[in-house]
């Protein structure tokens, strides 16, 4: 069964840092590229970052861009976000989410349960 | 603002049909594969259709999916209770170099 477990969210002051963690399951990691989506409170979902299978690829959203790192650990079976400056705007749950396809325009046909980033003073 | 227009809630009785547009550009859904997500209540997202019109393993036929020129349209037949949700498209935007998402229709089963 594909599993994504996220964790690392929390509580942060505006311009602190916070990395994210999405531990992969039931899957060969590695062969797959992975993505991280957000949703703000109520809002809808709002793509943050994509990372081909062996990190050759990259791609931020403008909104995160400069500020946010996509990194991922294929022996470890991990991918990772971490996020520095953090920002009002950037509270949401984040998601970790597989690419069905193995190109940079694949949907997402497994999401992980999110964490909650809270960046408040 | 969302790149894809979808109504903000849609709603209809048990049993019947319903259908939720999203509406785009030929740099978005013109272009590309439509894909929906249906989200429960405090729940991650599940892939509902992807590719326009598949519907992953698991999924009942109850959900189709449809494209036509830039815009798409899910369809939910035999409406339950349990369908309450919010209902998401996405695709690649050629342009921007990014994926989009709707901004979500709410279903309400009365």
């Amino acid at each position: 069964e594909v599993q994504l477990v996220e964790s690392g969210g929390g509580l942060v002051k505006p311009g602190g840092s916070l990395r994210l963690s999405c531990a992969a399951s039931g899957f060969t990691f590695s062969n797959y590229n992975m993505n991280w989506v957000r949703q703000a409170p109520g809002k809808g979902l709002e793509w943050v970052s994509y990372i081909s299978s062996s990190s050759t690829y990259i791609y931020y959203a403008d909104s995160v861009k400069g500020r946010f790192t996509i990194s991922r650990d294929n022996a470890k079976n991990s991918l990772y976000l971490q996020m520095n400056s953090l920002r009002a705007e950037d509270t949401a749950v984040y998601y970790c989410a597989r690419a069905l396809y193995g190109s940079g325009t694949s949907c997402y046909d497994y999401w992980g349960q999110g964490t909650l980033v809270t960046v408040s003073s | 603002q969302s790149v894809l227009t979808q109504p903000p809630s849609v709603s209809a009785a048990p049993g019947q049909k319903v259908t939720i547009s999203c509406s785009g550009s030929s740099s978005n859904i013109g272009n590309n594969y439509v894909s929906w997500y249906q989200q429960l209540p405090g729940t991650a997202p599940k892939l509902l259709i992807y590719d326009n019109n598949k519907r992953p393993s698991g999924i009942p036929d109850r959900f189709s999916g449809s494209k036509s020129g830039t815009s798409a349209t899910l369809g939910i037949t035999g409406l339950q209770t349990g369908d309450e949700a919010d209902y998401y498209c996405g695709t690649w935007d050629s342009s921007l170099s990014l994926w989009v998402f709707g901004g979500g229709a709410k279903l309400t089963v009365l």
